[in-house]
């Protein structure tokens, strides 16, 4: 299970840009990287997943280099309501660990 | 509307007197999986079940029984409920694909508290 280190947390303003980087050195030929949001007393919410390149949705982008030893999850224009706890996983098929994840807090 | 369901929502027990929280999904997932939530730790796996009949530990089980008899049910069982296993809990879902893609779809938590 490929770990991962994310920052704790991280603030910023409505209307801004958010890019969360994700490091995790040592993930497998296989494994996919994926992002999950949770807000407060919520289960966590699938954003994002990628294996190589660039992946984009209507939410988030998804960075990854070519050397896939980190990624960077970037939210667009983020308002009040973006304000939750960011979560990168990488590999673990079936047994899985969240970590503390990344606490994302947007300020009027 | 696909979703993960968990009851009850709120418990407040004492030490030592069993009980049984239900995580239920529509999706016909093979596979489930438990998660307790504790400040500062993130989510931790408990359990997971990647199919019917059968279940594997994760990184955090002792304390907890489950059972998969359905695949669409997947019980968390507390024997003897301690006060450190005051937790909010998460029951996930999913379809394991082959090209490892995998998305997981939690249910709304079961908050314990244990006195």
């Amino acid at each position: 299970l490929a770990k991962t280190t994310q920052p704790i947390s991280m603030d910023s303003y409505e209307g801004q840009e958010v890019n969360i980087t994700c490091s995790h050195n040592n993930i497998a030929t296989n494994d996919y990287i994926t992002w999950y949001q949770q807000f407060p007393s919520q289960g966590p919410r699938f954003i994002i997943q990628g294996y190589k390149t660039k992946v984009t949705n209507e939410v988030a982008s998804l960075f990854i280099p070519a050397d896939r030893k980190s990624s960077t999850l970037s939210l667009p224009r983020v308002s009040l309501s973006d304000t939750a706890v960011y979560y990168c996983l990488v590999g673990g098929r079936y047994k899985l660990s969240f970590g503390a994840g990344t606490t994302v807090t947007v300020r009027a | 509307e696909a979703q993960v369901t968990q009851n009850p929502r709120y418990l407040i027990t004492v030490t030592g007197k069993k009980l049984t929280v239900t995580c239920s999904q529509n999706m016909n997932h093979e596979y489930m999986s438990w998660y307790r939530q504790d400040p500062g730790l993130g989510l931790r796996q408990i359990y997971y079940s990647m199919n019917v009949e059968v279940t594997d530990k994760g990184d955090v089980p002792e304390g907890y029984k489950v059972s998969r008899k359905e695949k669409r049910n997947f019980p968390l069982i507390l024997e003897s409920p301690s006060p450190n296993q005051t937790s909010l809990y998460f029951c996930a879902s999913m379809i394991p694909r082959s090209s490892g893609g995998d998305t997981q779809y939690f249910g709304p938590g079961t908050r314990l508290t244990v006195l």
